[in-house]
């Protein structure tokens, strides 16, 4: 079953430009991540964001949560060719035991030249 | 540190014929997972192991079998391939469930003809 729920499903922008992607989800959660996939490629943990925090930062990537409306955002600024990828959000929902990811089906990022 | 290596890359199965995923890894994560990707679909959890000699199923369990004999090891078995398996399949690792980031292999792709 699918917790995370991306939109857009596909986003096309020049490169330079910043990149923001959304993700929504139903239930408490202990945490949420954010992995990239290239095409053809596994996928590579980028973010991981704890419920009790608010915004992370890591390079050109900026993430928030906002566990009130159930809801994250991945900002890519300065977007590169290299960015081009699909991205995942996925959550650790509080009600299971074993903390199991539960991913959405993702957003693809293209990023034009 | 070779992280999670998966074999083979590609293999073509005929409906009936069985056979063996090889997932290991080096980073001595207590917790290991499989999941198939398809089209247009998150990622599914078909099984995955908290330690070694404990096993458990996911999402879409049948016609999968698992076993953990060593941390390092988790193969994946298909007992008797089906189209409905043909997929892309991943193997991760955490140091301990969804409450850390995984770590993805970088997939095997099945055929089953």
């Amino acid at each position: 079953s699918q917790q995370g729920e991306e939109d857009p499903q596909a986003l096309s922008i020049q490169e330079g430009e910043n990149a923001t992607m959304n993700c929504s989800y139903k239930t408490s959660i202990n945490n949420l991540q954010w992995y990239r996939q290239n095409s053809g490629r596994g996928l590579v943990h980028l973010i991981l964001i704890r419920s009790n925090e608010r915004e992370k930062h890591s390079g050109r990537l900026r993430v928030t949560l906002d566990t009130s409306k159930k809801s994250s955002s991945l900002l890519i600024t300065a977007s590169r060719a290299a960015d081009t990828a699909s991205y995942f959000c996925a959550t650790a929902p509080i009600m299971d035991s074993n903390y199991q990811l539960i991913w959405g089906a993702g957003t693809k990022l293209i990023i034009k030249p | 540190n070779a992280g999670v290596t998966q074999t083979p890359k590609f293999q073509v199965l005929k409906t009936g014929q069985s056979m063996t995923l090889q997932c290991a890894q080096d980073m001595n994560h207590e917790y290991m997972s499989w999941y198939r990707q398809d089209p247009g679909m998150g990622l599914r959890l078909i099984h995955y192991s908290v330690g070694a000699g404990i096993t458990d199923q996911g999402e879409v369990p049948n016609g999968y079998n698992v076993s953990r004999s060593t941390t390092e090891d988790f193969p994946l078995r298909l007992l008797s391939a089906a189209p409905s398996q043909t997929s892309v399949y991943f193997c991760a690792s955490s140091y301990a469930t969804a409450k850390y980031g995984y770590t993805f292999g970088s997939g095997t792709r099945l055929t089953v003809v």
